[in-house]
């Protein structure tokens, strides 16, 4: 693995269904990150995490979750997909004291 | 609510031109100013940062920073085909240092 991965690539998702998306970084950077991208509306703060073990809420946190078990992952999850969920979801991680984000290859998420 | 403000383009320059992007931001907290480049169907790249008023250089991108202004910029100098891509402005604020966004500027360099 080298920097960031993302897994799946791209999901179509039945509205309802209950959905995790993944994010692991070899990096050993502490703060992670979610992203959602929509036409217009450029990047926005889901979910983020400054060290393993917490989490706090971003910009559009309603309707998802996460965790940080561990440094390397951080797993966003849909309890229930909604059509208003479907986007292009960016994980990203940094270093401590460093604000510039590094960003995975992105997955896109239909949701019908 | 802070914002971040991108005029969002197309903005067409022909290769080799300066092309010139800009950015105002609404929070005077604002602390951190980055520049991401984004290539269709890719994620956003890190390509500048700056955090103190003036100019900032590297290769042929400079960042320009004037907070009492509550701008920033990005200049691209000879410009090439390479080049095009939606280019996003990020502001840190606050004692969280979470980005906000721009929605980005689309920019096109023309053989």
């Amino acid at each position: 693995i080298a920097g960031i991965t993302q897994a799946p690539t791209s999901q179509i998702l039945a509205a309802g269904r209950r959905m995790t998306l993944r994010c692991t970084q070899d990096m050993r950077h502490n703060a992670m990150y979610w992203y959602r991208q929509d036409l217009g509306l450029g990047l926005r703060l889901i979910h983020y995490s400054n060290t393993a073990g917490t989490t706090g809420k971003g910009e559009v946190p309603d309707g998802y979750s996460v965790s940080r078990a561990n440094t390397d992952d951080f797993p966003l999850t849909l309890a229930s997909a909604v059509p208003s969920q479907t986007s292009v979801y960016f994980c990203a991680s940094s270093t401590s004291g460093e604000e510039g984000k590094y960003f995975g290859p992105g997955t896109r998420l239909t949701v019908l | 609510q802070k914002e971040v403000e991108q005029n969002s383009g197309p903005l067409s320059v022909p290769e080799g031109a300066i092309a010139s992007l800009n950015c105002t931001y609404s929070d005077r907290g604002s602390q951190s100013f980055f520049w991401y480049r984004q290539y269709s169907g890719k994620s956003p790249e890190l390509i500048m940062s700056i955090y103190s008023n003036g100019d900032k250089e590297d290769g042929r991108f400079t960042a320009q920073l004037n907070k009492a202004s509550q701008y920033v910029s990005l200049l691209i100098r000879d410009s090439q085909p390479s080049d095009s891509a939606t280019y996003l402005c990020a502001v840190s604020s606050g004692s969280a240092r979470q980005l906000t966004f721009g929605s980005g500027t689309q920019l096109t360099v023309l053989p």
